[in-house]
C-alpha cells in the first residue's frame, strides 16, 4: 500500500517570498506524483505531475517540484509567492502500472497562507 | 460549459434519511470517481467506475451505492445517512485506465447530517 505524508499542516509565509510545502511518500513500487491545488469552496486543480524522466517539473501559476526517490520526497516550491496563491495543497501518489486504475492516495493537505 | 458538475452543491438532511448526488463530466472520460473529504480536509477514494463497470470499491459502508447510467455520468446514492456521513464528496473524471492520467475533480457536494 502507499501512503502519502505532507509534514507542515499550516505554512504561513509573506507576500513576494519563496515557499516549499513537503512532501514525502511510501511505496513498494513505481509510483507517479502529484500535487493538487484546492482554492476556498472549490474542487481540486492539478498543479503539476511527475511521470517520468526528468526530475524537475514545472507547474502552473510558476510552481515546480523535484523528485528525489531516494529520500522518498516530491517537495512543491514557488521562489516568489502572491496573495492568491493562499489555498490547500495536496500532494497524491499513484501506482505506475497494475491494477490499481488510478486511485490517488492523498496526503493531509497543507494550507498556505499568504500574508500582505 | 464546466468540465465535471456535481448536484446539489449543498446538501442539508437529518439522520436516517436516503440522499442522492448527482455528477456529470463533458470531457469525454471514461472513468470516474467519488472521493469524501472529511472535516480535517482527509481526501479518501471511495469508488470509480470505468465505461460503467465498477472498477474500485473501497472499504465503504453497504450504505452508500454508486451508480453509473452511462460514462459521462456517476451518481452517488446514500442510504440511512449518519452523523459521520458529514462531508465534502467530489466527484472526479479522467480519460482511460492509465495511471498516469489527470484527474478533473469536480466543485463538491458539501453534505450536512443533522
Amino acid at each position: 500500500a502507499q501512503s502519502v505524508t505532507q509534514l507542515d499542516s499550516q505554512v504561513p509565509v509573506f507576500e513576494e517570498a519563496p515557499v516549499e510545502l513537503r512532501c514525502n511518500y511510501s511505496s513498494s513500487v513505481s509510483v507517479y506524483l502529484f500535487w493538487y491545488v484546492q482554492y476556498p469552496n472549490q474542487g481540486l486543480q492539478l498543479l503539476l505531475k511527475y511521470l517520468s524522466g526528468s526530475t524537475l517539473v514545472k507547474g502552473i501559476n510558476g510552481f515546480e517540484a523535484e523528485f528525489n526517490k531516494s529520500q522518498t520526497s516530491f517537495h512543491l516550491r514557488k521562489p516568489s509567492v502572491h496573495i492568491s496563491d493562499t489555498a490547500e495543497y495536496f500532494c497524491a501518489v499513484s501506482v505506475a502500472g497494475g491494477t490499481s486504475y488510478g486511485k490517488l492516495t492523498f496526503g493531509q493537505g497543507t494550507i498556505l497562507t499568504v500574508h500582505p | 460549459d464546466t468540465a465535471v458538475s456535481q448536484t446539489p452543491k449543498y446538501l442539508v438532511t437529518q439522520m436516517g434519511n436516503d440522499k442522492s448526488i448527482k455528477c456529470e463530466q463533458n470531457l469525454g472520460h471514461d472513468t470516474m470517481y467519488w472521493y469524501k473529504q472529511d472535516s480535517k480536509k482527509f481526501l479518501k477514494i471511495m469508488f470509480s467506475y470505468n465505461n460503467k463497470e465498477l472498477i474500485i470499491n473501497e472499504t465503504v459502508p453497504n450504505r452508500f451505492s454508486p451508480k453509473s447510467p452511462d460514462k459521462a455520468h456517476l451518481n452517488l446514492h446514500i442510504n440511512s445517512l449518519e452523523l459521520g456521513d458529514s462531508a465534502v464528496y467530489f466527484c472526479a473524471s479522467k480519460s482511460g485506465r492509465g495511471m498516469s492520467d489527470t484527474q478533473y475533480f469536480g466543485p463538491g457536494t458539501r453534505l450536512t447530517v443533522l
